[in-house]
């Protein structure tokens, strides 16, 4: 399978425990994007990487998320201390920089918070 | 506020007639758009995609209008099958480095 994989594809955790979120983009996109989708909206942008630099966070990504892609290739998103406004399925897309390019996306991990 | 807007949550349409899905944006930096479909439990899929240079770009059975004067675009599936049933998502590209800005989506249901 060579799309973008996403694990775990569901977690369930009480308020004020950690996740962290994988992500395994297609391997040779240099462009990777976390979302946010919660029910009845779209999925909201959240974070960017180019290979390994962040480049861009959201004003939705709040001091309790981390994002990381070490060496340019898989991703991490980390929350900590969860609340109940978290829960929301994390998408991941990857893309090949270029000129208009397509994003594609991972199943996501839906994450409820008790 | 919502730059890309899709104003109708659902779409019921027959299967064999056209879907015809609608979607407004407030940006004019916006500079392509896209359409992706969603299945339950899956992320989204890339459908089709249309420039700010062209006014319709077609796929098979799927054709994006696009009208910039009035801002918005347009998305044909004719004919309308059972697999189409989805929800769809229009999307929105200004070259920059946030990705995509989405609508809310909007709820394809193909009748038998």
């Amino acid at each position: 399978d060579t799309g973008v994989s996403q694990n775990p594809r569901h977690k369930i955790t009480k308020r004020g425990q950690n996740v962290t979120f994988r992500c395994d983009p297609i391997s040779e996109h240099n462009r990777l994007y976390w979302y946010r989708q919660t029910l009845g909206q779209g999925p909201e942008f959240l974070t960017y990487f180019q290979n390994e630099a962040q480049l861009e966070k959201s004003r939705l990504l709040s001091d309790r998320f981390s994002a990381e892609r070490p060496k340019g290739s898989f991703s991490t998103l980390e929350i900590q201390r969860t609340e109940q406004g978290d829960s929301a399925m994390y998408l991941c897309a990857s893309s090949l920089q270029g000129f208009q390019e397509k994003l594609f996306f991972g199943s996501g991990t839906q994450l409820s918070v008790l | 506020d919502q730059q890309v807007k899709q104003n109708s949550p659902s779409l019921s349409v027959q299967e064999g007639r056209i879907s015809i899905l609608n979607c407004d944006y407030t940006n004019s930096m916006f500079d392509y758009f896209l359409w992706y479909k969603k299945y339950p439990a899956e992320g989204p899929t890339f459908l089709i995609s249309i420039s700010s240079i062209k006014d319709k770009n077609e796929d098979g059975r799927f054709t994006v209008f696009l009208n910039k004067s009035a801002k918005h675009l347009s998305l044909h599936i004719v004919p309308s099958q059972p697999g189409d049933s989805a929800v769809y998502f229009c999307a929105a590209d200004r070259g920059g480095a946030d990705g995509l800005t989405f609508g809310k989506g909007t709820h394809l249901i193909i009748q038998p």
